[in-house]
């Protein structure tokens, strides 16, 4: 069994630009979620694909945006990068109906 | 008012005591209540769950929950050096599993 993997890791970008960050979820999963984790934070809802359709939405601009592929891998996007944009970005994975989350590493998000 | 509002700490506990860390939330129909642990640098992982009002205990592990008074802990029996990290509540709205509210943490530190 795979756990949640994300790529990459680590990445700097500047303002203005946009990023993309990749999840696969861990085998027997079908929901994914984004997770945006600042400094000192909690962790806070962005959103959640369940077959391949968004399934809840935190409060968070239109901005950032997502994907689930049919094999429930997941893809967040943001566009025109802000400084507050810097932090944790989690992906976990979970069994619809669950409520067990189970994270990936991470990809933290530098913005300058 | 945060949706959930955790002691930042730190609670530094001596090895081998009880540590208690507490959980507050303001949706009164909230359902479903997780602890995390995270470790510095690292994503949250699923420490246990608890649904019912009442305790539920797993090893060394107790979660208590009150939805009276909308609180909820959880205790560390024997607590270990390996044990310090920071400690996210995480509570689910009610009716659904698609939006978690994670408050800021409780840093623990257990001293040798």
């Amino acid at each position: 069994e795979t756990g949640v993997t994300q790529s990459p890791t680590h990445l700097i970008k500047t303002r203005g630009q946009q990023v993309t960050l990749r999840c696969s979820s861990q085998s027997g999963h079908n929901t994914v979620s984004w997770y945006q984790q600042a400094l000192g934070q909690g962790p806070q809802f962005i959103f959640q694909y369940y077959r391949e359709e968004e399934n809840g939405r935190g409060n968070f601009p239109p901005r950032f945006s997502g994907l689930q592929f049919p094999n429930y891998s997941s893809e967040l996007n943001v566009n025109a990068l802000e400084l507050d944009d810097s932090a944790l970005y989690l992906c976990a994975s979970s069994d619809r109906g669950s409520g067990e989350l189970f994270f990936g590493e991470g990809s933290r998000l530098t913005v300058l | 008012q945060k949706e959930v509002e955790q002691n930042s700490g730190p609670l530094s506990v001596p090895e081998g005591a009880i540590a208690s860390l507490n959980c507050t939330y303001s949706d009164r129909g909230s359902q479903s209540f997780f602890w995390y642990r995270q470790y510095s640098g690292k994503s949250p992982e699923l420490i246990m769950f608890i649904y019912s009002n009442g305790d539920k205990e797993d090893g060394r592990f107790t979660a208590q929950l009150n939805k009276a008074s909308q609180y909820v802990s959880l205790l560390i029996r024997d607590s270990q050096p390996s044990d310090s990290a920071t400690y996210l509540c995480a509570v689910g709205p009610p009716g659904n599993f698609n939006k978690f509210y994670f408050g800021s943490g409780t840093k623990l530190n257990v001293k040798p």
